[in-house]
């Protein structure tokens, strides 16, 4: 089955600097997501792509859609302490013009940052 | 706040025992997915419903069964609980707009523990 690869694991940063995490699959997808998650709390959608090449900004927040269509980065700049948290990639693929909502999930990368 | 809402917010039980999980999705989205997030395995594709109807399947235990209802809301239900069982659950509900179907937003979840 799909699988994805995300990395790094763990990030421990300092307030200020930028990050920079990636997921990586053996399949190609045609939707990537990238998904914050705090302590007790459901994901929540930052950023998606819909196409290969891609560049997506959120505020500090930029995304890109590989070319490949098998893998995709997240960067943060100028990071806040308000950051901390998991961030997840997940990658999706259509059948037939509709969605059939099956994400799967990078394993999270876990950032902290510190004042 | 996403707009999908989940009761009951923590679940305890014991093993054997059946539990249901609520899900009411964002106004307006037909599409309900629910998933599992566990330590070991992450964040598990189980089952989409689109508009009343089954459309996709992931590792769902056949112990476990979903349904839509007529006002959209969900129903995940879970039976001869065992301790592995426990685990985050989580619905999302996506747009029904083909510029962002893909999109899917997550409530935050009911804390299953199984004893």
């Amino acid at each position: 089955g799909q699988q994805l690869n995300q990395s790094p694991q763990s990030m421990f940063i300092q307030e200020g600097e930028d990050v920079s995490m990636n997921c990586t699959s053996s399949s190609i997808f045609n939707t990537w997501l990238w998904y914050k998650q705090e302590p007790g709390e459901g994901p929540v959608l930052l950023i998606a792509l819909y196409k290969a090449g891609e560049l997506t900004s959120n505020g500090r927040l930029t995304a890109q859609f590989g070319i490949t269509r098998k893998d995709s980065f997240l960067n943060i700049s100028a990071s806040i302490p308000s950051d901390v948290g998991i961030y997840f990639c997940a990658g999706l693929v259509n059948a037939g013009g509709t969605s059939y909502g099956k994400l799967t999930f990078g394993q999270g990368t876990i950032l902290t940052v510190h004042p | 706040d996403s707009g999908v809402t989940q009761t009951p917010k923590h679940l305890i039980t014991a093993t054997g025992q059946r539990v249901t999980l609520r899900c009411s999705p964002r106004s307006g989205d037909l599409s309900v997915y629910w998933y599992q997030q566990s330590l070991d395995q992450g964040l598990q594709f189980l089952i989409q419903y689109y508009n009343g109807e089954e459309r996709a399947k992931g590792n769902i235990l056949e112990r476990f069964s979903a349904q839509q209802f007529p006002d959209l809301h969900s129903e995940l239900n879970l039976s001869s609980l065992e301790l592995g069982d426990s685990a985050l659950y989580f619905c999302a509900s996506s747009p029904t707009s083909r510029a962002n179907y893909n999109e899917q937003f997550f409530g935050p979840g009911t804390r299953l523990t199984v004893l």
